[in-house]
């Protein structure tokens, strides 16, 4: 089955405390992203990736970074979260070709509380 | 202005209405737009997928792009309780640049 792969689902972690949201997908995809969800600010675009070795910065990646190193993965980090990175977080990836500027696939979701 | 604007609702409608969903944008060189779907606790699907301007249908949604007005609509003909979620618009202004959501808006189709 075709799915983009969060872990956890569900972190509750403390300020400062460096955590890693892994995102695997299956589709042989080379366009990776990253997405948080806020109350009133909708979806909003962290980092993104084109193909393994390739990311660039969304709208707003302060306080994230991450990886792609193989084209099946893209972990999302903090290094130090802080409480208003408390968020609920998605992982997308696209095909190339016609559809490689749309994002085709979502995971399920992480919902991250920073205390 | 906000890059792309969009009704929150809630919108409730009876089975078998015909639904149109709306966004508005702020910059005329977008040139990408789509749709998705988002049900309570689960991760955006898209539902449809638009370059430039015009109409697509599948099934019974259609996507419509006005550029010289600077808006998208989503109509979905026929509609059923499966398909109570929130719809969300995005814009994109070319590749590489940022996915670009709208709010969303909630529908919910009673039986």
């Amino acid at each position: 089955e075709a799915q983009v792969t969060q872990n956890p689902r569900y972190l509750i972690t403390v300020t400062g405390k460096k955590l890693t949201v892994t995102c695997s997908q299956n589709m042989n995809h080379e366009y990776m992203s990253w997405y948080r969800q806020d109350p009133g600010l909708g979806l909003r675009q962290i980092y993104y990736s084109m193909n393994v070795e390739v990311t660039d910065k969304g709208d707003v990646p302060e306080g994230y970074k991450v990886s792609r190193k193989e084209k099946r993965n893209f972990p999302l980090i903090l290094e130090s979260p802080s409480p208003n990175q408390t968020s609920l977080y998605f992982c997308a990836s696209s095909p190339g070709g016609g559809t490689r500027n749309t994002e085709a696939f979502f995971g399920q979701g992480t919902r991250l509380t920073v205390v | 202005q906000k890059e792309v604007e969009q009704d929150p609702g809630p919108l409730s409608v009876p089975e078998g209405a015909i639904v149109s969903l709306n966004c508005t944008y702020s910059n005329s060189a977008f040139q990408y737009f789509m749709w998705y779907r988002q049900y309570s606790r689960k991760g955006p699907e898209l539902l449809m997928y638009t370059y430039s301007s015009g109409n697509k249908e599948d099934g019974r949604f259609t996507a419509q792009v006005d550029k010289s007005s600077k808006y998208i609509s989503l109509f979905i003909r026929d509609s059923q309780p499966s398909d109570s979620a929130t719809y969300l618009c995005a814009i994109r202004l070319q590749a590489g640049t940022a996915l670009i959501f709208g709010k969303g808006t909630t529908l919910s189709v009673s039986s």
